[in-house]
């Protein structure tokens, strides 16, 4: 398996364009999970899916993030419009369970 | 707020000394997961002590928990330069449908 697969590794955009981070659970995993991580605030649960139902999107910071899960192999993470504070590495996480998680490579966003 | 706490926030050892990492938590967990984050790269999943576990093994891991005083710890043996990584505890709830929440991560340098 390949696990977890992220695209794209790396994006630098200009504030207010508009940013999909793509991810590809591993297959059979029934959970999806995106975090983020910045040095100031650490790793943050942004939104999970369950059989690609949302679940909790408590932490999604404000209402220019929103995620999809159109079907079990993917998902993905907008923001619209992005700001300088969203640059950060977002994670994506998958999970049979509600236990171990297995994490992608990350996706490193940096908003100019 | 996170729910997991770690300390110390950096640790800096030679190459065959022990390295213990603590963690300290709020609520009832279901579980207490460790997990490794080697720079640039997504976290990945060491060891999990569920809640009527005390202490539990694997390699040169072992993790100790303490639901009394909501504390565990990881202590890395023999350490080489290969465990320079940060290490980070996340617990899940035993109430409802529960999120896997992380902490803050200690910074482990293991020089040669």
């Amino acid at each position: 398996d390949a696990g977890v697969i992220q695209s794209p590794r790396h994006e630098v955009t200009e504030m207010g364009q508009e940013v999909t981070l793509r991810c590809k659970p591993i297959s059979g995993h029934d959970y999806l999970f995106w975090y983020r991580q910045t040095m100031m605030r650490g790793l943050e649960l942004l939104i999970y899916f369950n059989n690609n139902v949302p679940i909790d999107d408590s932490g999604m910071p404000e209402d220019r993030f929103s995620a999809k899960m159109p079907n079990a192999s993917f998902s993905n993470l907008k923001i619209q419009p992005s700001e300088p504070r969203d640059s950060a590495v977002y994670f994506c996480a998958s999970s049979p369970s509600q236990e171990t998680q297995y994490f992608g490579p990350g996706t490193r966003l940096l908003v100019l | 707020s996170q729910q997991g706490e770690e300390d110390p926030q950096a640790l800096s050892i030679q190459e065959g000394e022990n390295a213990t990492m603590n963690c300290s938590y709020k609520t009832s967990i279901n579980n207490l997961q460790w997990y490794r984050q080697n720079s640039g790269r997504g976290l990945v999943h060491l060891i999990l002590i569920r809640s009527n576990e005390r202490e539990k093994h694997s390699g040169r891991l072992r993790v100790t928990l303490d639901t009394s005083k909501k504390s565990s710890s990881l202590l890395i043996t023999a350490s080489r330069a290969a465990d320079t990584a940060s290490y980070f505890c996340a617990t899940l709830g035993d109430t409802g449908f529960q999120k896997l929440v992380f902490g803050t991560g200690t910074r482990l340098l293991v020089s040669p």
